[in-house]
This record gives structure tokens, sequence and C-alpha cells, in this order.
């Protein structure tokens, strides 16, 4: 079984500053882990992901995320806030080798303020 | 354009009256899925689809049917919808599931009165 746990629901920083969005997940083989984005009253959309191989991986927007097997974490960060990055944040994980399930966090509301 | 589209967007119905919200993809991919998402519980898999004829329940499949008769068409069906079942509703398809990249439809609201 797998499980991903998100720290904060809500996450407040100002324009320019670093973006933190952390992720621990629970995972009885080594994982794929994903991080989403949803922008108000949209679908989600890949911002990254983790399969194998290195282990900061780069996604879009500026983002990037970092697998790291011994805290079991991999935390999306940016280092200067923008406006448009307001949105909620969504940290998800399957089971690499087999499983189709999807297991998502319950996700971390980003707010940028002036 | 490469998308996957949900119907209807929005719906409000009573308990008990059967509904089908319809999901379709242009993109010829072979894995679908749905979830359902609340406040406060993030998204939750309530069925997904390796391929035609092949479905699996997720987490959360009790009060939901689905099928896949067809490659591009995966509907989700409540055929005595209850209050709880009140939700916003995603479809999604990947081409072959993980770890490829998966496209999210741009949501049913349903609300079940």
């Amino acid at each position: 079984a797998q499980s991903v746990t998100q720290l904060g629901s809500h996450v407040s920083v100002s324009e320019g500053a670093l973006v933190l969005l952390r992720c621990n997940y629970s995972s009885s083989v080594p994982p794929y882990l994903f991080w989403y984005v949803q922008y108000p009253n949209q679908g989600l959309q890949l911002l990254l992901k983790y399969t194998t191989g290195a282990t900061l991986v780069k996604g879009i927007n500026g983002f990037e995320a970092e697998f790291k097997k011994s805290e079991t974490s991999f935390h999306l960060t940016k280092p200067s806030a923008h406006m448009s990055d307001a949105a909620e944040y969504f940290c998800a994980v399957t089971p690499t080798g087999g499983g189709n399930k999807l297991t998502f966090g319950t996700g971390t509301q980003l707010k940028v303020e002036l | 354009e490469a998308q996957v589209t949900q119907n209807p967007r929005y719906l409000i119905t009573v308990t008990g009256k059967k509904l089908t919200v319809t999901c379709s993809q242009n993109m010829n991919h072979e894995y679908m899925s749905w979830y359902r998402q609340d406040p406060g519980l993030g998204l939750r898999q309530i069925y997904y689809s390796m391929n035609v004829e092949v479905t699996d329940k997720g987490d959360v499949p009790e009060g939901y049917k689905v099928s896949r008769k067809e490659k591009r068409n995966f509907p989700l069906i409540l055929e005595s919808p209850s209050p709880n079942q009140t939700s916003l509703y995603f479809c999604a398809s990947s081409l072959r599931g993980w770890p490829d990249t998966q496209y999210f439809g741009p949501g049913t609201r349903l609300t079940v009165l």
C-alpha cells in the first residue's frame, strides 16, 4: 500500500520568496512520484515527475523537486514565487513495477502575496 | 487539439436517479481513470482502465460503475446516486499508465439532492 502526506494545507509566501511545499510518501516498493497543480476551476496539470535516475527533477514554470529516499520525501520548490503560482498543489505516488493505482495527497493551497 | 472532455460539466440531480458522466479522449491513450475530489481529501481514484474491456477498482469504487467498450470513451455510471456522491469528478488518461503523463479533463461538478 502507498500513501502521501502533504504538510500544510495552506502555505502563504510573498512574491519573490522561496516556495517550499512538503510531501512525504510511504510505499512498500520504489515509487513513482508526481506533483500536479490545479488552478481555480480547472483540471490538474502535471508539474513534474520522478521515475528513475536523477533525484533532482525539474518541471514546468520553474519548479523542481528532489527525491530523497532516506527521508521518504519529494518536496517541491521554486526559488522565486510569482503571483501566477497561486494554486492548489498535489503530490501523488504510484508503485513501480506494476500496480496502476495513483494515490494523491490532500493538497496544499499556495497563496502568493504582494 | 489533444484533450480529455467530460460531459456534463455541471449536474444537479436527485437521490436514486441514474446518471452517466461521459469521458472521451482523442489521444489514443490506453489508460483512463476516474477520480473524485472532495475538500480536505484530495483526489481519490474510483476506477481505472488499462485498455478496452479491462477495468479495475480504485480506492473508492462503491456506488459507481464504469465500462470501456471503446478506447476513447470511459463513462462513469451512478445507478442510484446518493448525497454522499456530491463531489467534483475528474476523468484522466495516459498513454499506457504509469509513469506516463496523465491528462485531466476539466471536471464535472455533481450535486445529489
